[in-house]
């Protein structure tokens, strides 16, 4: 699986938008590029995953240019409950393949403000 | 509908106990996980199972680790003679064998602390 880099820590205001980069040099061709979101005490939760441009859902948007070595999460107009670490995670998606468990890194910790 | 729930969710114990950590699934989930997250760490793989056979146990990190599926529902995570080090959360994820690797929900985790 390739390796991800993200920042340790963010800092934003409620009413922002936020912009979290990861860098994945070594993409492999058949890689997805997936976001979870973990808030204290919760385990992650999938919040958007794509593979090449643009994905947008109600949560957040991932913008991957064309040679896919980074991918940019972003959350629009954050607020105090998005407080959370992302993590960034770059791998293979199949239907049929077997159950490898997904490899977090230490992911970015963003800390909303009033 | 219900989500992954885990028992119990703190569990404080002395060195050299043993402890079980259950996992109950989604219901229609076959394949199952366990991670283990040391505090300000991301999360660490331990052990997945299909059904009730466990196929990779590669992050096990040790032979005091061990854990077992029954009825190709309910999880047991043990750990025998627990050491300082074993602290951390437990979390579970469950996901349906047909949909792709990135749909994995979670469980809150259990909060193992070792005194």
């Amino acid at each position: 699986l390739a390796k991800t880099t993200q920042p340790i820590s963010m800092d934003s205001y409620e009413g922002q938008e936020v912009n979290i980069t990861c860098s994945h040099n070594n993409i492999a061709t058949n890689d997805y590029i997936t976001w979870y979101q973990q808030f204290p005490s919760q385990g992650p939760r999938f919040i958007i995953q794509g593979y090449k441009t643009k994905v947008t859902n109600e949560v957040a948007s991932l913008f991957i240019p064309a040679d896919r070595k980074s991918s940019t999460l972003s959350l629009p107009r954050v607020s105090l409950s998005d407080t959370a670490v992302y993590y960034c995670l770059v791998g293979p998606r199949g239907e049929n393949q077997a159950g490898t468990a997904l490899i977090f890194g230490k992911g970015t910790t963003l800390s909303v403000s009033s | 509908g219900a989500g992954v729930s885990q028992s119990p969710s703190n569990k404080v114990t002395e060195k050299g106990k043993d402890v079980e950590l259950r996992c109950d699934p989604i219901s229609g989930h076959t394949a199952l996980y366990w991670y283990r997250q040391s505090l300000g760490q991301g999360l660490e793989f331990l052990i997945y199972f299909q059904g009730n056979s466990a196929p990779d146990k590669s992050g096990l990190p040790s032979d005091r680790f061990s854990a077992e599926r029954t009825g190709g529902s309910v999880s047991t995570l043990t750990i025998q003679r627990t050491q300082q080090e074993d602290s951390a959360v437990y979390l579970c994820a469950s996901r349906k064998v047909d949909r792709p690797q990135e749909t994995q929900y979670f469980g809150p985790g259990t909060r193992l602390l070792v005194l």
